[in-house]
């Protein structure tokens, strides 16, 4: 059962475009809901992270949208670069483990 | 990330042979965990640790096990392996104060 579904599972853009990824959860003891990138031959790094107390957060031309009532999440990506091109995993956390749930990947090319 | 590394970097196998990927780390971070990535899966959790004296299972535990030989170094062991453990294993550190997690670069691991 996964507790975390992300869509799409393949995104292309074009250069200065916007890129979107959603993720839905199911498990409501989430508290704490990260992006990672990952590129080829590399381990995923964080992007982006969010706690359900705010509704948004951005840094630079990453934001992240969170929905408490509908449980969805996103990332969105402004102005597109060909060097965002990589793998974007979202996931969530809870409890005292503090362990990782991730969804299942969005890779995106970006055309330049 | 230079500060987790884990050897070796490719590994072909064959089935039923024991196998060791090992981790260590140099951000002296206490906690420590193994994930497997599949392609279309994103990463599930095999185990982790929050200190040499404390190892735990994670949702994918069976047919794994591991070994917090030191603070900086953790261990995952395949006692026999099958064709179905073909994946990418990344190993991962965090500080006990924030819920950021530090990849390392990845084991391939293919079993014949």
């Amino acid at each position: 059962q996964q507790q975390v579904k992300q869509s799409p599972q393949s995104l292309i853009v074009q250069k200065g475009g916007i890129s979107i990824i959603n993720c839905a959860y199911e498990n409501t003891a989430f508290d704490y809901f990260p992006w990672y990138q990952q590129f080829p031959g590399k381990g995923p790094a964080l992007l982006i992270a969010i706690r359900p107390d705010v509704s948004e957060k951005k840094e630079g031309r990453f934001t992240i949208s969170f929905n408490k009532s509908a449980k969805q999440f996103s990332l969105h990506i402004m102005d597109s670069q060909p060097g965002d091109s990589a793998t974007y995993f979202c996931a969530a956390t809870s409890g005292s483990a503090r362990q990782l749930t991730f969804g299942s990947g969005t890779q995106l090319t970006v055309l330049p | 990330d230079a500060d987790v590394t884990q050897t070796p970097r490719n590994r072909i196998t064959k089935t039923g042979k024991r196998i060791m990927l090992e981790c260590s780390q140099t951000k002296g971070h206490d906690r420590m965990y193994w994930y497997r990535q599949d392609p279309g899966l994103g990463l599930r959790l095999i185990y982790y640790s929050f200190d040499v004296k404390d190892i735990n299972k994670g949702e994918i535990s069976d047919g794994y096990s591991v070994s917090r030989q030191a603070q900086a170094k953790f261990s995952l062991s395949l006692e026999s392996a099958i064709p179905n453990q073909t994946a990418l294993y990344f190993c991962a550190t965090a500080p006990v104060d924030t819920d950021t997690q530090y990849f390392g670069p990845g084991t391939r691991l293919t079993v014949l």
